[in-house]
């Protein structure tokens, strides 16, 4: 158990829905990261965010925006969403003393099925 | 092009093998981490690594930077080494991280 929670583990919705995904960090973490992994695109960095403001983008898609709230958890926004959005979603989070990525510890992911 | 390369792909070993991955990379990097995920889909942060050598119990990562490529090597593999292997790197600026597509690493009793 990495300390990192995700929640919901599964979620099935549909083509032009909005879903958010939720993420606790290690307690004493003040980054949290999001990544997209998709059966073709592999592991993909989205956006990271320390101590409430954001730190760094990825290939995050307009459709899709986070936020990080006092309390350190964060929550991945997806909207209008498209089949190809269909993707486990992973939370990272870590202590993050400087630049770049310190030690990461891994949520369990968040599976998104669009249908 | 990918920044991130590794090779195999796919990687059947027997137990006992002496296990080789291979990672290269195109970008300037501020480090390099292995990532260990399991058939579950539970990640690990395995090695982070910017220059020479670390080892863990019977996992080995090397860097070479000049060359820009890195190996992760398993020792008397056993069947619980079974997991998908991911190179990953952090940009120079800290700001950006790109992923291998992974190797997929079986171990036969």
């Amino acid at each position: 158990d990495s300390g990192v929670t995700q929640t919901p583990k599964h979620l099935i919705t549909a083509t032009g829905q909005r879903v958010t995904l939720r993420c606790s960090p290690r307690s004493g973490d003040l980054s949290v990261y999001w990544y997209q992994q998709s059966l073709d695109q592999g592991l993909q960095f989205l956006i990271q965010y320390y101590n409430g403001e954001e730190r760094a983008k990825g290939n995050i898609l307009e459709r899709f925006s986070a936020q990080q709230f006092p309390d350190l958890h964060s929550e991945l926004n997806l909207s209008s969403l498209e089949l190809g959005d269909s993707a486990l979603y992973f939370c990272a989070s870590s202590v993050w003393a400087g630049q770049g990525w310190a030690e990461q510890f891994f949520g369990p992911g968040t599976r998104l099925t669009v249908l | 092009k990918n920044e991130v390369e590794q090779s195999p792909q796919n990687l059947t070993a027997q137990e006992g093998e002496f296990i080789t991955i291979n990672c290269s990379y195109s970008v300037g990097i501020s480090a390099l981490h292995w990532l260990q995920q399991h058939p579950g889909g539970g990640i690990v942060s395995l090695f982070m690594l910017s220059s020479g050598k670390k080892k863990h119990g019977r996992l080995i990562a090397t860097i070479n930077i000049q060359e820009k490529h890195s190996s992760l090597h398993i020792t008397a593999s056993h069947p619980r080494d079974s997991a998908v292997y991911i190179c990953a790197v952090s940009s120079f600026t800290g700001n950006q991280f790109y992923f291998g597509t992974g190797t997929s690493l079986t171990v036969i009793p």
